[in-house]
């Protein structure tokens, strides 16, 4: 049973456009969403994060948006640039978890210059 | 700077032998993390640490094994590699003080393969 899924593992963008990059879960009890940027041979980096009780958090070029009734969230880059290809891993937690993730599948990002 | 790693960027070995990959972590996080990623499957826990001496099983523990002497330190174990083991495993860590909660600090990666 996959909690968290990311069901585009590709997407490919031209540079200056925005990224629509999609989470959903199916857990109720996450609480606390991250997502991460991963280039190859190198380990995941935080990028952004949202609690569950907001909707919207911003951070230079990068949103993410959380539908909690939907559970749905996205992570939004505008814009995008060449150096923004790489894999966006999704996750989410709960909060009395002793910080345990569960993570997406991962998309690959690729921006075109 | 904040800082995981690991012991190894690649590793060969046969089926059979005892492996064992290390992680140390210099941010004194109480947290730790061991998962293994392969295509398509994203990153899946194997096991965790929220405190020295203490560990608990992930999604895949069942093959693995892990020790956690000192609060810097988690190592995972593999008892007796299989082929079905080949795959990168990403050690991470983190703090429940911060005031970015539940971010993880990952190493960069050991990438195993098992003959």
């Amino acid at each position: 049973d996959q909690q968290v899924k990311q069901n585009s593992p590709s997407l490919s963008v031209q540079e200056g456009r925005i990224s629509i990059l999609n989470c959903d879960y199916t857990n109720s009890m996450f609480d606390y969403f991250l997502w991460y940027k991963k280039y190859p041979a190198e380990g995941p980096t935080f990028l952004i994060s949202i609690s569950s009780i907001k909707d919207k958090n911003e951070d230079g070029r990068f949103t993410v948006f959380l539908n909690k009734s939907a559970k749905h969230l996205s992570l939004h880059i505008v814009p995008s640039q060449p150096g923004d290809s790489a894999v966006y891993f999704c996750a989410a937690n709960i909060g009395t978890n002793a910080g345990k993730s569960t993570f997406g599948d991962g998309t690959t990002l690729t921006v075109k210059p | 700077d904040v800082k995981v790693t690991q012991s190894s960027r690649y590793l060969v070995k046969r089926t059979g032998e005892k492996v064992f990959l290390e992680c140390v972590q210099d941010m004194d996080h109480e947290n730790m993390f061991w998962y293994r990623q392969d295509p398509g499957l994203g990153l899946r826990l194997i096991y965790f640490s929220y405190d020295v001496k203490m560990k608990e099983k992930g999604d895949i523990p069942e093959g693995y094994s892990v020790s956690r002497e000192k609060k810097e330190r988690f190592s995972l174990i593999l008892e007796s590699a299989s082929t079905n083991q080949t795959s990168m495993y990403l050690c991470a860590s983190s703090t429940r003080t911060s005031g970015r909660l539940y971010e993880q600090f990952f190493g960069p990666g050991t990438r195993l393969t098992v003959l």
